[in-house]
């Protein structure tokens, strides 16, 4: 079946640096990739959505020069939280859609998931 | 704009013991409703869906999920729960003209032997 793979995984960063998130749909194309963000103990709340070779759109109250979204193919999404700070600490995680099927009948592919811990 | 509740944040069942996990949507339109699980630090993992049609789903891991129009429900079910069940389930709903999801609070499932 269809796979995304996210990476890294889990990261640790000390605040003021950036950390990049990828995201990456392995064996099937995706022209729309979208980026959660879970808190502790809540849903998962949609970031944004991406589609190749165009500008990501943002969620009302996402800082999209804080997140940066890059989808320069239609098999690699990039997150890029700049300048972290501890309040940045959460869970993201990816989603692709299958290119050339309905939206409706291609269920959403996820990514494991990045624990990021800014410190 | 549609919502999607999940009133209950956590359930605990016995092992062996029958499982459902509730779920209202509030939305005009028909719904394309979907039911994810997630295991701690971990992704998501589609367990089903519905577009139309049947409103008795049938997924994977031996879970099923009924549509219910006039009650607005999408509730998930298992015969019988497993330890390895234990999990956190989403329900989501799909936005009839777009890709973006919108998920319940989800339901933390605790599995006692």
């Amino acid at each position: 079946g269809a796979v995304v793979s996210q990476h890294p995984s889990w990261v640790i960063c000390k605040s003021g640096t950036s950390v990049k998130i990828e995201c990456r749909s392995l064996d099937f194309q995706a022209t729309t990739m979208f980026w959660y963000r879970q808190f502790p103990k809540q849903s998962l709340m949609l970031m944004a959505t991406s589609n190749e070779g165009s500008k990501a759109t943002y969620e009302q109250g996402v800082e999209k020069d804080k997140f940066l979204i890059n989808h320069a193919s239609l098999t690699l999404s990039t997150l890029t939280v700049t300048s972290a700070h501890p309040e940045d600490s959460s869970f993201y995680i990816c989603s692709a859609a299958t290119v050339g099927l309905s939206s409706y009948n291609s269920p959403l592919h996820f990514g494991n998931g990045t624990r990021l811990t800014v410190t | 704009a549609q919502s999607v509740t999940q009133p209950d944040i956590h359930i605990t069942v016995s092992e062996g013991a029958s499982l459902e996990l509730r779920c209202n949507y509030s939305y005009g339109a028909t719904p394309y409703l979907f039911w994810y699980v997630q295991s701690p630090g971990q992704g998501l993992q589609l367990l089903l869906k519905y577009f139309s049609g049947d409103t008795l789903v049938q997924g994977i891991k031996g879970f099923e999920a009924e549509f219910k129009r006039s009650q607005s429900s999408f509730n998930l079910r298992k015969p019988s729960v497993h330890w390895s069940d234990a999990a956190e389930y989403f329900c989501a709903v799909i936005v009839e003209y777009g890709n973006k999801l919108v998920f319940g609070a989800g339901t933390i499932l605790r599995v006692k032997s």
